[in-house]
């Protein structure tokens, strides 16, 4: 059973500071990992995908992934109310359904 | 381009009915997948179809529970016999390929509510 974990929080830090997001998978064959921004009664938004180890910058935003340790993160610098919100973290292999984390609520303090 | 269209928003049952959910991808998207979302917990994957083939229906019920992709018109999430604990937000989401793995895209959901 592949399986995809996070904590569910909730995470909260005050406004300006740095939001750290973790995930770990138990598929090692997984090829692709996406981080999704879900806000209370909406449907997922796709924030970041990441296929490389390393890390990978967007904006406010960057994704790290270690293959080796089964591991991805999500970095959001400057931290604002407006990104409170259930962060998801999906993990794909080729030609495979798209399996997903229970989600960590992260909260933004003004 | 229209995004992933979804309905009905919300459905309201009476316990024993029938409810179908209905998904049309994008456009040029030809895989859809359905997934559960009870509040407060994340995202359960049901089953995965491209078109007129079931990829993968690990994540459904075997009983009550059935999924579509015809040639033609919309994904068809169908639960017969529905019971109080359906009750759930369903979200369809489609993608271009499943070589291209590039991101989901989702609808914005269908709230079953059963009586």
């Amino acid at each position: 059973q592949k399986e995809v974990e996070q904590n569910s929080g909730p995470l909260s830090v005050p406004e300006g500071a740095i939001a750290s997001l973790n995930c770990t998978y138990s598929d090692r064959g997984s090829q692709s990992f996406f981080w999704y921004r879900q806000y209370s009664g909406k449907s997922p938004e796709l924030i970041m995908f990441i296929y490389s180890n390393g890390d990978k910058e967007d904006g406010r935003f960057t994704a790290q992934l270690n293959k080796a340790s089964q591991y991805v993160s999500l970095l959001i610098r400057d931290s604002q109310p407006s990104d409170s919100a259930t962060y998801l973290c999906a993990v794909n292999n080729y030609g495979q359904n798209f399996v997903f984390g229970p989600g960590t609520r992260l909260s933004v303090l003004p | 381009n229209a995004g992933v269209m979804q309905n009905p928003r919300h459905l309201v049952r009476r316990r024993g009915q029938e409810a179908r959910l209905r998904c049309s991808p994008m456009k040029g998207h030809s895989h859809v997948y359905w997934y559960r979302q009870l509040p407060e917990e994340g995202l359960k994957f049901m089953v995965y179809l491209q078109k007129e083939n079931i990829i993968d229906e690990s994540g459904m019920p075997k009983e009550r529970f059935s999924a579509e992709f015809p040639k033609e018109g919309p994904s068809i999430l169908r639960i017969q016999q529905v019971v109080r604990g359906d009750s759930a937000a369903y979200f369809c989401a489609s993608s271009r390929s499943e070589v291209n793995t590039g991101e989901l895209f989702f609808g914005e959901g269908s709230r079953l509510t059963v009586l």
